[in-house]
């Protein structure tokens, strides 16, 4: 059974600032690591997938770095908005093409304060 | 929005009934995955459905049994209902070939009382 590990569990960061928490999976057997947003009475929404060690991936001001030898990925948020308040979840899936049972994270809750 | 939907929203059932929740993947995907959200907890992995045959499966017991239909849409069933069943039901579809990520539809919310 994967163990994926997310921490902290709750963030709360003050509007500008910048943050970062944590994805720890077992790195033996890795195939892909996925983040996910998920606003509240929304849909998981899919920011990055990264399937090589030292992969670096960013989309505006969200960034995320995989280390597959130690088994985490980081996930930061430079300069906090409020709509960056979400629950960020990861999860290691195949590297097949196709996801194929992800398991998730208990995910980090992002509370941005204005 | 994924251009994923999921029916009912909402809905409350009494231990030792069935649900059927459904589930309309977004345009071209010939995949979906279902996940139960409980509480505090992150989604987990039920089952998975490609070109209308189950393709992986989670630890999740024989009464819980899903199908896809030609046109991809899918159906999660789920027999004989235990109070621990009330959880978000979330459906995701994805394209087998694409880059993996998954396209999440808004759950139904199960309640067994």
């Amino acid at each position: 059974i994967l163990n994926v590990e997310q921490s902290p569990q709750s963030l709360h960061v003050q509007e500008g600032d910048s943050t970062n928490f944590t994805c720890s999976f077992p790195s033996s057997n890795f195939y892909a690591l996925h983040w996910y947003r998920w606003e509240t009475a929304k849909s998981p929404e899919a920011l990055f997938v990264m399937t090589l060690n030292g992969d670096e991936k960013k989309k505006g001001r969200i960034s995320a770095t995989l280390n597959t030898k130690e088994g985490y990925s980081y996930l930061y948020i430079k300069g906090s908005q409020p709509e960056d308040s979400a629950t960020y979840l990861c999860a290691p899936g195949p590297i097949i093409q196709g996801a194929q049972k992800l398991v998730f994270g208990q995910g980090t809750r992002l509370t941005i304060n204005p | 929005e994924t251009g994923v939907t999921q029916s009912p929203t909402h809905l409350i059932k009494t231990r030792g009934q069935q649900v059927t929740l459904r589930c309309s993947s977004q345009s071209g995907h010939n995949t979906v995955s279902w996940y139960q959200q409980a509480l505090g907890q992150g989604p987990q992995f039920i089952f998975q459905y490609y070109r209308e045959e189950e393709n992986g499966r989670g630890n999740f017991p024989p009464r819980f049994s899903g199908l896809q239909f030609p046109n991809y849409s899918s159906e999660l069933n789920v027999n004989a209902l235990e109070l621990d069943d009330s959880a978000l039901y979330l459906c995701a579809s994805s394209f087998r070939g694409g880059t993996g990520e998954l396209f999440f539809g808004e759950g139904s919310r199960l309640t067994v009382l």
